[in-house]
């Protein structure tokens, strides 16, 4: 069964804080997908990995970073966590045009205070 | 820019009753993938259903069916027989293929009246 995992359901952060959220695949994707998640606004592109060390900046990537050392995993950095980044974050795989339906994680809501 | 719209930020209908959810999309590409994804109060987005615009019958998948309308850029839902698990935020999604990368509509919350 496919899986896309992520590492807190919840997090609680103050403000200026560097905050790591991380996303592990078990499916071999290629694809690996950051999602912002806001009422009113659906989701919305933060970053997008489509190999390893790989990425391209996604809708609204400004204040976050991405990294992606293993095939696995692919991780989301607030280099300094502000108000306006309190959302719920979700995760995503995909294995390319083969089969481009994203499978995604739980979702890490997020609060920085 | 790509789009995607869903005019209906909420839908209710009756347990058993058929409910039709909108989506219009915007692109001048002509290969692509449509999604419908469900999101229930767990928050685990799950796949309903997937439609290749190459192809001109519809998806179906047991009570889920689209409408897919290409000329049109329309790509309506519709859950027949409803269910109160059918409970959810359903976002209408579309991928090119030649970028891969999944645009989102703002989403429509569905209730199920008993």
């Amino acid at each position: 069964d496919v899986k896309v995992t992520q590492s807190s359901r919840y997090l609680v952060k103050r403000t200026g804080e560097k905050v790591f959220l991380e996303c592990v695949q078990d499916m071999d994707h290629e694809n690996m997908f950051w999602y912002r998640q806001d009422p009113g606004l659906g989701l919305r592109l933060i970053y997008f990995s489509y190999d390893v060390k790989m990425k391209e900046k996604g809708d609204i990537p400004e204040g976050y970073s991405v990294s992606r050392e293993k095939k696995e995993r692919f991780s989301l950095i607030l280099e300094s966590a502000s108000t306006n980044q309190t959302s719920m974050y979700l995760c995503a795989s995909s294995l390319q045009m083969i089969q481009p339906e994203a499978f995604f994680g739980q979702g890490t809501r997020l609060t920085v205070v | 820019a790509q789009t995607v719209t869903q005019s209906q930020p909420e839908m209710s209908v009756q347990e058993a009753e058929t409910v039709t959810l909108s989506c219009t999309y915007d692109t001048s590409e002509s290969d692509y993938y449509l999604f419908w994804y469900k999101q229930p109060p767990s928050r685990q987005m799950i796949l309903v259903i997937r439609q290749e615009a190459y192809k001109q019958q519809n998806a179906t998948e047991n009570r889920f069916s689209v409408n897919f309308q290409k000329a049109a850029k329309s790509f309506s839902l519709k859950i027949s027989d409803s269910q109160l698990g059918d409970a959810a935020m359903y976002f209408c999604a579309y991928i090119l293929w030649r970028n891969e990368k999944l645009t989102f509509g703002t989403g429509t919350r569905l209730t199920i009246i008993p």
